[in-house]
């Protein structure tokens, strides 16, 4: 399987500063056909997860255009521009490259300072 | 808008079984392969199976290969999970997810409690 390494596993934010991600995959998750299958979901304490990017950097709808996503082969990076109060979550990469063994990295808690 | 409702989940000794249900609405069920993906408590997420449309494939991880079972009725739109020989590390927040058909899963059910303790 592909391992989906996060770091760092928790960030403290102040408000309005920016927050960033980084996601390494131990295989590059481009697909033969041609696209990469890495997404970033949103979990909020005590709901589910939330997609907020596919394909390395379409935002879903509804996603405040804050969050943005980048990266190639098997280094990847999710940054929110400016934290706000809403944004604290845990928030996790999946590689979609491997099916159907699509795995997770382990997290990353990010709280407000 | 797509809904996916889990239920079916509870308290089960080990060794036991139990089925979960996911009713989903809002959307073409039989367009969409479905997974299922678990997260122990205070834990990461995990895929756990899949299966394709028309149901005639289903792909499991190892570690429930042969001990749980997924299938639909595509005539109820309802997917199913039966797990057998349950253990103490099943115990999870178990999600019905929505493969969107790109490598990734653009809705989730708000996910049903399977306590496995004796």
């Amino acid at each position: 399987d592909i391992v989906m390494t996060q770091s760092p596993l928790s960030l403290s934010v102040t408000l309005g500063q920016p927050a960033s991600i980084s996601c390494r995959s131990s295989q590059s998750l481009v697909h033969s056909d041609g696209n990469t299958f890495l997404s970033w979901f949103q979990q909020r304490p005590g709901q589910s997860p939330r997609r907020l990017i596919y394909k390395v950097s379409n935002r879903d709808s509804g996603v405040p255009d804050r969050f943005s996503g980048s990266g190639s082969g098997t280094d990847f990076t999710l940054k929110i521009s400016r934290v706000e109060a809403e944004d604290v979550a845990v928030y996790y990469c999946m590689q979609g490259a491997d099916w159907p063994s699509w795995t997770f990295g382990q997290g990353t808690k990010v709280e407000i300072k | 808008e797509v809904q996916l409702v889990e239920s079916g989940g509870g308290l089960v000794q080990p060794g036991g079984s139990l089925r979960l249900s996911c009713a989903a609405s809002g959307f073409t069920f039989t367009d969409y392969t479905m997974h299922w993906v678990r997260q122990a408590p205070g834990k990461g997420l995990e895929y756990v199976s899949a299966i394709d449309p028309d149901g005639g494939n289903t792909y499991y991880a190892n570690f429930v290969k042969d001990r749980f079972t997924i299938s639909r009725d595509n005539s109820k739109n309802t997917l199913y999970l039966q797990m057998g020989s349950l253990r103490a590390d099943d115990m999870a927040v178990y999600y019905c997810v929505r493969h969107d058909g790109w490598g990734s899963y653009d809705s989730w059910g708000q996910g049903i409690l399977v306590t496995v303790s004796s």
